[in-house]
């Protein structure tokens, strides 16, 4: 069973819409972390949220953590070609342990 | 400089055989992970070393062993290799005690068992 699940699983859009992946759990972490994983390299780290209720935005990217820190979101304004990719959410639990979502593959259609 | 490099990229090999894969992170972290990536895309934590030292091992048979000669390295070795092996192995490094820091990925070794 996985820790973390991710929704959904496949997403594709049209240059210009809107999307949002979800990550849930039942556990608390002490930080959530997502990341875009482009093929044949490693995922890369886009932000980390801390506190409950965190907002924080990237440009295009808002990223969200739940108030009770066991889910988050991640909202795209008006989607490029350039966000095609895997999005991968990551919960981080003490000690040393980071733990995936299966990730959401992103594609945006020119 | 490439911050997390592991080696090879890909590697092809019979069922049976022993192979290792190497791992070198030059950002001074204390912290270093081994991950596999199933054929679904899912990142699932093998191993993880902190100042050489084992911290979790996520339920691995024992056919696989790291090997952290330093903090520097981590390295991978398999034994008896099986087809279910056929993946690809992602190792990272963080900053140690910091749990929120950022993971550095290395660019996967692709595993292919045949």
């Amino acid at each position: 069973t996985q820790l973390l699940e991710q929704s959904p699983q496949f997403l594709s859009i049209q240059e210009g819409e809107n999307l949002t992946v979800y990550c849930n759990s039942s556990s608390v972490f002490s930080s959530l972390q997502w990341y875009r994983q482009e093929p044949g390299e490693g995922p890369v780290l886009l932000v980390t949220v801390v506190t409950g209720g965190e907002v924080k935005k990237l440009k295009r990217l808002t990223f969200q953590f739940g108030d009770a820190r066991k889910d988050s979101s991640l909202h795209i304004t008006a989607a490029q070609p350039g966000d095609t990719g895997l999005y991968l959410c990551a919960g981080a639990k003490w000690p040393h342990k980071l733990s995936f979502g299966a990730g959401t593959t992103v594609t945006v259609r020119a | 400089d490439t911050a997390v490099s592991q080696t090879p990229k890909y590697l092809v090999t019979q069922m049976g055989n022993d192979k290792s894969i190497k791992c070198e992170q030059n950002l001074g972290h204390d912290t270093m992970y081994w991950y596999k990536q199933d054929s679904k895309k899912f990142l699932k934590i093998m191993f993880s070393y902190n100042n050489k030292e084992l911290i979790i091992n996520e339920t691995v048979p024992n056919r696989f062993s790291p090997k952290s000669p330093d903090k520097a390295h981590l390295n991978l070795h398999i034994n008896s290799l099986e087809l279910g092996d056929s993946a690809v192995y992602f190792c990272a490094s963080s900053q140690d005690p910091q749990v929120n820091t950022e993971a550095f990925f290395g660019q996967g070794t692709r595993l292919t068992v045949v």
